[in-house]
């Protein structure tokens, strides 16, 4: 089976750009969830899905960040316009049910410059 | 206050040393809870979750103390395979969503 995967795996771009980071969830997972990790400090919260619905976005940190998940499926995460304090690892997880036995994909680590 | 609370470490120990990680919460009504591992550069991957006191997988223990609102990772026999960040995650009943500690860093040497 396979599990959360992540793209891009790596992002470098430059302040001012706009990127688009993309999360396809283990199939069949409803719960679809979007975490963020600063060097040195925690894995945080960024938003949560439920099917293509957003169920608590309450950690993103400001408008410049944008998340849809397509009729339930895959997710995007658009930052835009990308400021050097979004540098980071992007962490996507899925989990079924309410258990909260989430699995994560390899992350997408974002540097901007 | 954090919600999830972990010492960060790094913990040094030798193979074989039996060691042990706390990790606080301070949400009472949180019901279920996770240890996940992960290693350098690599995503957190789930090792044990614990939804009443406690769970046992081979060397690993987990143990969930509610009076005092800290559940508890011991490894036995510690292998040099073991060294990696160990992740506490918290969630609160009716919650979908799981909250993390900073983590704590185990190095296991020969």
């Amino acid at each position: 089976e396979a599990g959360v995967t992540q793209f891009p795996s790596h992002s470098v771009i430059e302040k001012g750009q706009t990127v688009t980071l993309r999360c396809d969830p283990i199939s069949g997972h409803d719960n679809l969830y979007w975490y963020r990790r600063v060097m040195g400090k925690e894995i945080k919260f960024l938003l949560h899905f439920v099917k293509e619905s957003k169920q608590d976005e309450s950690g993103m940190p400001n408008n410049r960040f944008l998340a849809e998940r397509t009729g339930g499926t895959y997710s995007t995460l658009k930052v835009q316009p990308a400021e050097l304090e979004d540098s980071g690892v992007y962490f996507c997880a899925s989990s079924q049910g309410w258990a909260g036995e989430a699995f994560f994909g390899q992350g997408t680590r974002l540097t901007v410059v | 206050r954090k919600e999830v609370e972990q010492d960060p470490g790094p913990f040094n120990v030798p193979e074989g040393a039996t060691v042990a990680f706390n990790c606080t919460y301070s949400n009472s009504a949180s019901q279920s809870f996770f240890w996940y591992r992960q290693d350098c550069r690599k995503e957190p991957k789930l090792l044990m979750s614990v939804y009443s006191s406690g769970n046992e997988d081979g060397r690993f223990t987990a143990q969930l103390n509610r009076a005092s609102q800290y559940i508890s990772l011991l490894i036995r026999d510690s292998k040099l395979s073991d060294s990696a960040t160990y992740l506490c995650a918290a969630l609160s009943g009716g919650s979908y969503i799981p909250t993390f500690g900073r983590g704590t860093s185990l190095i296991v040497h020969p």
